[in-house]
């Protein structure tokens, strides 16, 4: 069974750009959330989808958004890019939401 | 809101050892609770999950501890290894949405 794949892996930007980055769930499973990790915050929730619905999001700007396809697929999406958005950005799948999340490697993403 | 605590920060041990590490968090309410194991630059691989009904779960040579009237969880490493070497992080579950500690970076030495 193929695990949580999440492209690209490394993303670089400068600011003002925006960025897409695209997480395909383990088969089967419905709940998909982002996560933003950095060294001085640690990690921190962004959004979790569940039947394309968003179901919670975390104390973010409006630059970040996200969706979730029919098919469970799930994208994040960041506009106007700051310095500070600098991050691993990881995207979890688990069945309804609340049970054993499986994570991706995640997207490195460098803002210049 | 939820805050989650891991002590210590840091762990540096020889092999052989047993260790525990520590996991606070302020709101009792939680689903469940889980132990993850992060490599550098890797994603997170969950380790143990307990649900906010039981008190332990084991795995191998892991075994955590849920005590939620204390707001406190552990996870105890028997027999240490230098593959044990990474970062162990503990999350609280929300609603549809967990809460991570700063994690606690393990070292174990050969």
């Amino acid at each position: 069974k193929a695990g949580v794949t999440q492209t690209p892996r490394y993303l670089i930007k400068t600011r003002g750009q925006q960025v897409t980055l695209s997480c395909s769930p383990i088969s089967g499973h419905r709940s998909v959330s982002w996560y933003q990790q950095t060294p001085g915050q640690g990690l921190q929730f962004l959004f979790e989808y569940f039947s394309e619905t968003q179901r919670n999001k975390g104390n973010f700007p409006g630059r970040f958004s996200g969706r979730q396809f029919s098919n469970s697929r799930s994208e994040m999406n960041v506009s106007t890019l700051e310095l500070g958005d600098s991050a691993l950005y990881l995207c979890a799948s688990s069945q309804q939401g609340a049970e054993k999340l499986f994570f991706g490697s995640g997207t490195q993403l460098s803002v210049l | 809101k939820q805050e989650v605590t891991q002590i210590p920060a840091a762990l540096s041990v020889p092999e052989g050892e047993n260790l525990v590490l520590n996991c606070s968090f302020t709101d009792s309410a939680i689903y469940n609770l889980q132990w993850f194991r992060q490599d550098p630059g890797k994603g997170l691989t969950s380790l143990l999950l307990i649900q906010s009904s039981q008190r332990e779960q084991t795995s191998g040579r892991l075994n955590a501890s849920l005590d939620k009237s204390s707001g406190r969880s552990t996870l105890y490493i028997a027999a240490s290894q230098p593959g044990d070497s990474a970062t162990y992080l503990c999350a609280a579950s929300g609603t549809y949405k967990y809460i991570f500690g700063t994690g606690t970076r393990l070292k174990v030495l050969a």
